[in-house]
This record gives structure tokens, C-alpha cells and sequence, in this order.
């Protein structure tokens, strides 16, 4: 069974530019989450679907991302317009059972923006 | 809030040592707790977890048992590897927080033969 996949694996960008980064969850998992890691600090949640279904988004930054989930299959994160503080390691994790906690996550994307 | 604390890295044992990774949290509730390692080049991967008081998890020779009366979950292994060189973060998951996962900031393991 495939595991959780992200797309890309490294984007670099300029600032002020546009990038959307892309979650394959593990088939099945309606749960999916987002996370980032900004400079070597701490894994940081940005938002929680469940299937299509925004159920937690608290951990957005602002409103210049994002997220969609059409269908609940796979999701989209887009920056626009990304800013330099925005540079990190954004990871896609998905779970089957959202009362067991055990997410599975994918290689993370990341993102460099200049 | 939750919130996890975590020693700061990184930690450089040689092959054979003993590791201990100290990890303390703050939380309302009766939350689960969780090691997640990162091996270079690669995502997070569960490593061992508990979900109540007293409870021992445990994977790979690697221990971490939760302490409601510390509010710690420390990672423990009697005899490191140089393929245990990652970095590993201590996590929380509270279910009045939607089972998302609070981290701490991780911590880098370097082992050496």
C-alpha cells in the first residue's frame, strides 16, 4: 500500500510569487492534516480535513493560504502571494481513525522562497 | 494551551551508548502521546507511542513511558545504532484539540562508530 505522497519534494520561489503544493493520502484515511516546520522550529499545525470538510483550519497564518480538499481525496496548499517568512518544511499527514491519533505523514515539501 | 518541551540537540553518543531524550508536556485532559523519528532525507515516521497513564511504548529497543505525575514521556534506549542517527520529536495528541499533534522542537541524534 502506498504511503502518503507530496508534491514537490523542493520548490523554490521568489517572493511574492504563487506555489501550491500537493497531499496524496494514504487511500481510504478521510483525516488529513497539515503541518510545517519554519526554520528548525517547531512541527506547527496549519489545518485538520476531514474528508472534503474543513474541521479545524486554527493553525492557518493567514489568509494568503489556501487549503482545498475537492472531493476528499487528495489536497492542494497554495501561498499566494508567498512571503520569505513562509520558507519551511510543509508535511501531509493522514489517519484512518481520527480518535486513535496515529497520523502517518508524508516526505514534506520544501519550501524556499527568496 | 498544549504545549511539549524537549532537549535540545543535538546529541552525539558513540555506537554502544545509552540514550535518554528527556520530553515534558503541558495538557488539559488525558491526552496521547507519541515519538515520531525523521532518518535523513525522508518523513516522519511513528516510532512508539502510549495513550494512558503508566503505559509503556516501545520499538527498535527504544522505551518511552507516559508519567501523568511528571508530565514527561522521556525516550530511552540501552545501546544506540549509527542507523538510529535522526532526529526525533516528542508529541502530543489531545482529543478536545481534534487529535492534531503538538510537537517539540525536536531533537538530533548523532551516532558514532
Amino acid at each position: 500500500e502506498a504511503g502518503v505522497t507530496q508534491f514537490p519534494s523542493h520548490s523554490v520561489i521568489e517572493k511574492g510569487q504563487t506555489v501550491t503544493l500537493r497531499c496524496d493520502p494514504i487511500s481510504g484515511h478521510d483525516n488529513l492534516y497539515w503541518y510545517r516546520r519554519v526554520m528548525g522550529k517547531e512541527i506547527k499545525f496549519l489545518l485538520h480535513f476531514v474528508k472534503e470538510s474543513k474541521q479545524d483550519e486554527s493553525g492557518m497564518p493567514n489568509n494568503r493560504f489556501l487549503a482545498e480538499r475537492t472531493g476528499g481525496t487528495y489536497s492542494t496548499l497554495k501561498v499566494q502571494p508567498a512571503e520569505l517568512e513562509d520558507s519551511g518544511v510543509y508535511f501531509c499527514a493522514s489517519s484512518q481513525d481520527r480518535r486513535r491519533g496515529e497520523q502517518f505523514f508524508g516526505p514534506g515539501t520544501r519550501l524556499t522562497v527568496l | 494551551g498544549n504545549s511539549v518541551t524537549q532537549m535540545e540537540g543535538p546529541v552525539t553518543l558513540s555506537e554502544e551508548a545509552f540514550l535518554t531524550i528527556n520530553c515534558t508536556y503541558t495538557a488539559t485532559g488525558y491526552p496521547s502521546l507519541f515519538w515520531y523519528v525523521q532518518y535523513p532525507g525522508e518523513g516522519l515516521q511513528l516510532l512508539l507511542k502510549a495513550t494512558k497513564a503508566d503505559d509503556k511504548g516501545s520499538n527498535k529497543g527504544f522505551e518511552a513511558t507516559y508519567r501523568k505525575e511528571t508530565t514527561s514521556f522521556h525516550l530511552e534506549k540501552g545501546s544506540v545504532q549509527v542507523s538510529d542517527s535522526a532526529v526525533y520529536f516528542c508529541a502530543l495528541s489531545a482529543h478536545n484539540a481534534g487529535n492534531m499533534l503538538t510537537f517539540g522542537g525536536g531533537t538530533r541524534l548523532m551516532v558514532k562508530p
